[in-house]
């Protein structure tokens, strides 16, 4: 079952504006990530936001949680070409089984 | 740095024909996954490893088993390739004190 997704399947934006994705899931969970995609690579972590946590910060990056809707929502701001990826959400109830991965939002960079 | 790699990177198949694919990684990490990932589903857990000699079903295992003969290696094994298991295999590790997965380069699977 899909316990995790993103909101939207594509965005695009041009270099230097900020662009949000956003996530929803369907169980408690104990921490939310977010993983970043580029193509022809594995999936990498980008910043991991725990079920007590509201907000993470990481660099260009601010991730945000809100366990009562259920939602999280990822910003990257001052976008550069090399941003775009395919951003996935991930949560976990139990991290010896894995991660559920939403289906992914690609996001697009242009100059 | 953590490291996880796959090989090959590339495997074209036979319907019926067994296939084996590996993964190592140097992180020292308890747990290791294979997923895989397909246009329309994302990452799906095919199995999953708590260490050495552990293997255990995620949530789409059929067609496939897992072998994980030490710390540092992690085989998915397909015995009899059939054309739905063309794909996209990731293989990650994670620490088990803390919830990230590293990633490897994935390989590109595909059964004619």
């Amino acid at each position: 079952s899909q316990l995790a997704e993103e909101n939207l399947w594509a965005l695009s934006v041009h270099e230097g504006e900020s662009v949000t994705v956003n996530c929803s899931y369907k169980t408690s969970i104990t921490a939310l990530q977010w993983y970043r995609q580029k193509s022809g690579e594995g999936p990498a972590q980008l910043i991991l936001i725990r079920s007590n946590e509201r907000e993470k910060r990481n660099g260009r990056l601010r991730a945000t949680l809100d366990t009562s809707s259920q939602s999280s929502s990822l910003s990257i701001t001052a976008t550069r070409c090399e941003d775009t990826a395919v951003y996935f959400c991930a949560t976990d109830d139990n991290y010896a089984q894995g991660l559920t991965f939403g289906l992914g939002t690609r996001v697009s960079v242009f100059p | 740095e953590a490291a996880v790699t796959q090989s090959p990177r590339n495997k074209v198949a036979v319907t019926g024909g067994k296939v084996t694919l590996s993964c190592n990684q140097t992180n020292n990490h308890n747990n290791m996954y294979w997923y895989r990932q397909d246009t329309g589903h994302g990452l799906r857990l095919i199995h999953y490893s708590y260490g050495a000699g552990s293997t255990e079903k995620g949530d789409i295992p059929d067609g496939y088993k897992a072998s994980r003969p030490s710390q540092e290696n992690f085989s998915l094994i397909l015995e009899l390739a059939t054309p739905s298991q063309t794909s996209v295999y990731f293989c990650a590790s994670g620490d088990g004190d803390r919830v990230e997965q590293y990633f490897g380069p994935g390989t590109r699977l595909t059964v004619l």
